[in-house]
């Protein structure tokens, strides 16, 4: 069974908008990662935080963690609508060991 | 583009039918993952091989099975399948950071 729940399980805006989407988890964790799936397909990587990280950066894309609430946000800033897909994240508990996903928020970004 | 082939893309299969899925990465690493994702769900991790030796395994019966050659190539195969078999099977290789994954796009199984 999978320990990540994320919210909202659908999220619609409009293009230029932000969008915003959480994760928590259930146990201490080695870091957090977040992947995009486009219908069907594979998995794509995003960005990875550590437990030791509050906050990271990348592009148009910036994740925070909250080791204390077990919980984790990703927030697309000046969305578009090539980002529409599913969003994930995904817990390592352990070096090596595996990935455990929530079940994902499906973003929908119209034009 | 990760690099991770696999294959068929879809399938079709009966209830008790077996089945053998593919994969492949360009650049040959020594391990390789297997997760099952049904349909509006995240992927759940079934195992993972390391050097042709399966060292980890999920929440997934003794029906599914896997194989890793030493070209790292790799198969997962599941017998006397279920309707709730059905769903995407990503096959994944390690990416830069510790635990980054790169997955293939996956073999979409259907068991009628």
């Amino acid at each position: 069974s999978q320990q990540g729940e994320e919210d909202p399980q659908a999220l619609s805006i409009q293009e230029g908008e932000n969008a915003t989407m959480n994760c928590s988890y259930k146990t201490s964790i080695n870091n957090l990662q977040w992947y995009r799936q486009n219908s069907g397909r594979g998995l794509v990587h995003l960005i990875l935080i550590r437990s030791n990280e509050r906050e990271k950066h990348s592009g148009r894309l910036r994740v925070t963690l909250d080791t204390s609430k077990k919980s984790s946000s990703l927030l697309i800033t000046a969305s578009r609508a090539a980002d529409t897909a599913s969003y994930f994240c995904a817990t390592l508990y352990n070096q090596g060991g595996k990935l455990i996903f929530g079940q994902g928020t499906e973003l929908s970004v119209k034009p | 583009e990760t690099g991770v082939t696999q294959s068929p893309t879809h399938l079709i299969k009966t209830r008790g039918q077996q089945v053998t899925l593919r994969c492949s990465s360009q650049s040959g690493h020594n391990t390789v993952s297997w997760y099952q994702q049904a349909l509006g769900q995240g992927p759940q991790f079934i195992f993972q091989y390391y050097r042709e030796e399966e060292n980890g395994r999920g929440n997934f019966p003794p029906r599914f099975s896997g194989l890793q050659f030493p070209n790292y190539s790799s198969e997962l195969n599941v017998n006397a399948l279920e309707l709730d078999d059905s769903a995407l099977y990503l096959c994944a290789i390690p990416g830069t950071g510790p635990g980054e994954l790169f997955f293939g796009e996956g073999s979409r199984l259907t068991v009628l």
